[in-house]
C-alpha cells in the first residue's frame, strides 16, 4: 500500500524549533516530488513548497520562503519540514503529498494523515 | 499569483440532487486545475485531475469540466458521504487553492 505517514501532534513555544516529518513507503520515495501544505484553523489549504527526494531540489512558496526548510533523508524514506523560531501564527495542521505527473497533467493523489502543531506560551 | 474563486461557499442539498460547484482562475490556466474532498479532521482526497480527469477508485457520479479560466465540478446524484468541504487548486503556474465549499446534506 501506497502511504505517507506524518509524525505526531507538537505543542511549542514562540521561539522553539520544530522538525517533523513524513515517512513514504510503498513506492520510489525518490521518484516522486513531495509537498507540504499548510491548513489553518478553519481555513483553506495553502501550499508551502515541494522537495525532490531524488537530489533535494526544493520549490517555495513565496509565502513561506525563508520561513520554513524542507529537507529529505531518502535513506529512510522522510521528508521534512522545519522551523528555527515558531509564531504563534505557525499553529496549523501540516500535510505531506505525493505528487503524481503523466501526460503534462499533475496532482496530489496520496496524503499524509497531517501533523497538528501548535505554538502558545 | 493566480487567484481562484470558488462558488458557492457553501450549499445545502438533498440526497438524489445534482450538484454543481465552479472555479474561475484569474488568469487561463488550460485544464491544469484538480478538485479534492475533505472531510472534517481528515487530509483532502483527490477527486478530479487534469480538470476531468477521474481519479482510480472514485465514485462516477463525480466528473469536472472546465479549461482556461472556468471550471466545474458535479456531483451528478448526491450521496450522505458526500458531506464534506471541496476544493478546488491550480497547478498552471505554482499551486492555489479556492477558498472552499461547504457541501452539507439535508
Amino acid at each position: 500500500e501506497v502511504q505517507l505517514v506524518q509524525s505526531r501532534a507538537e505543542v511549542k513555544k514562540p521561539g522553539e524549533s520544530l522538525k517533523i516529518s513524513c515517512k513514504g513507503s510503498g513506492y520510489s520515495f525518490t521518484s516522486y516530488w513531495i509537498a507540504w501544505v499548510r491548513q489553518m484553523p478553519g481555513k483553506g489549504p495553502e501550499w508551502m513548497g515541494n522537495i525532490y527526494p531524488g537530489d533535494s531540489d526544493t520549490r517555495y512558496s513565496p509565502s513561506f520562503q525563508g520561513q520554513v526548510t524542507l529537507s529529505v533523508d531518502k535513506s529512510i524514506s522522510t521528508a521534512y519540514l522545519q522551523w528555527s523560531g515558531l509564531r504563534a501564527s505557525d499553529t496549523a495542521m501540516y500535510y505531506c503529498a505525493r505528487r503524481d505527473t503523466s501526460n503534462f497533467l499533475e496532482w496530489f493523489d496520496v496524503w499524509g494523515q497531517g501533523t497538528l502543531v501548535t505554538v502558545s506560551s | 499569483a493566480i487567484q481562484m474563486t470558488q462558488s458557492p461557499s457553501s450549499l445545502s442539498a438533498s440526497v438524489g440532487d445534482r450538484v454543481t460547484i465552479t472555479c474561475r482562475a484569474s488568469q487561463g490556466i488550460r485544464n491544469d486545475l484538480g478538485w479534492y474532498q475533505q472531510k472534517p479532521g481528515k487530509a483532502p482526497k483527490l477527486l478530479i485531475f487534469g480538470a476531468s480527469s477521474l481519479q482510480s477508485g472514485v465514485p462516477s457520479r463525480f466528473s469536472g469540466s472546465g479549461s482556461g479560466r472556468d471550471f466545474t465540478l458535479t456531483i451528478s446524484s448526491l450521496q450522505p458521504e458526500d458531506s464534506a468541504t471541496y476544493y478546488c487548486l491550480q497547478d498552471y503556474n505554482s499551486y492555489t487553492f479556492g477558498q472552499g465549499t461547504k457541501l452539507e446534506i439535508k
